[in-house]
């Protein structure tokens, strides 16, 4: 199957910029995503980007996409304690059968 | 009301014994999902379903089936559960363009 990974881990202060990274492997995906899955909670989708797009803003969220280098980053501005969540990166291949997630980067934002 | 309801939210279960996780979506779409969630491994798919009359294996299907019994219900067993199946099972549907996947709240269960 596909390769999607993730740090496991990332903390950061509240007020600071939070990026968490991910890389994949088909470059065939029309659709790559940002889910957030709060405790206790199911996956929620935070934003999607089009292949054919370098970047996507909304409000806080920025992704970057890099094609070339298979790269996906997801920014959070003025990280708040209520992002402290679990964020996972998937992909969607063209073949279009399932999605493809990573293992999951646990966000802790320090007060 | 959810657009992915599964039920039992909670469940703990004997070796050996037969367990259903049922999941029905109010979103009308044909696509369903079963993932299963374990610590550091990410969502891994165990099998899906494109309509009523299709199903297919995922990545990790042994010890498992399902049931699409509807449009909206796709039900998981495990035949004979066995401990390594402790872990957090998800249910998703997506559109037919897959531009998104909703989740349901998922269901936790713990073989002992």
């Amino acid at each position: 199957g596909e390769d999607v990974e993730q740090s496991l881990f990332l903390s950061v202060r509240e007020g600071d910029s939070s990026v968490i990274n991910c890389t994949y492997t088909d470059s065939s995906s029309t659709y790559l995503y940002w889910y957030k899955q709060e405790p206790g909670a199911g996956l929620q989708l935070l934003t999607y980007i089009f292949s054919n797009m370098d970047m996507k803003q909304d409000q806080r969220l920025t992704v970057l996409l890099n094609k070339k280098d298979k790269h996906l980053s997801l920014r959070i501005a003025d990280t708040q304690t209520g992002d402290s969540a679990i964020y996972f990166c998937a992909e969607n291949p063209n073949t279009g059968n399932q999605f493809y997630f990573g293992t999951g980067t646990s966000l802790t934002v320090i007060p | 009301d959810a657009d992915v309801t599964q039920t039992p939210r909670n469940r703990i279960t004997k070796t050996g014994k037969r367990i259903m996780l049922e999941c029905s979506q109010t979103k009308g779409h044909d696509r369903m999902y079963w993932y299963r969630q374990d610590p550091g491994l990410g969502l891994r798919l165990i099998y899906y379903s494109f309509d009523v009359k299709d199903i297919n294996k995922g990545e990790i299907s042994d010890g498992y089936s399902v049931s699409r019994q509807a449009q909206a219900k796709f039900s998981l067993s495990l035949e004979s559960a066995i401990p390594n199946q402790t872990a957090l099972y998800f249910c998703a549907t997506s559109d037919p363009l897959n531009t998104e996947a909703f989740f349901g709240q998922g269901t936790r269960l713990t073989v002992v």
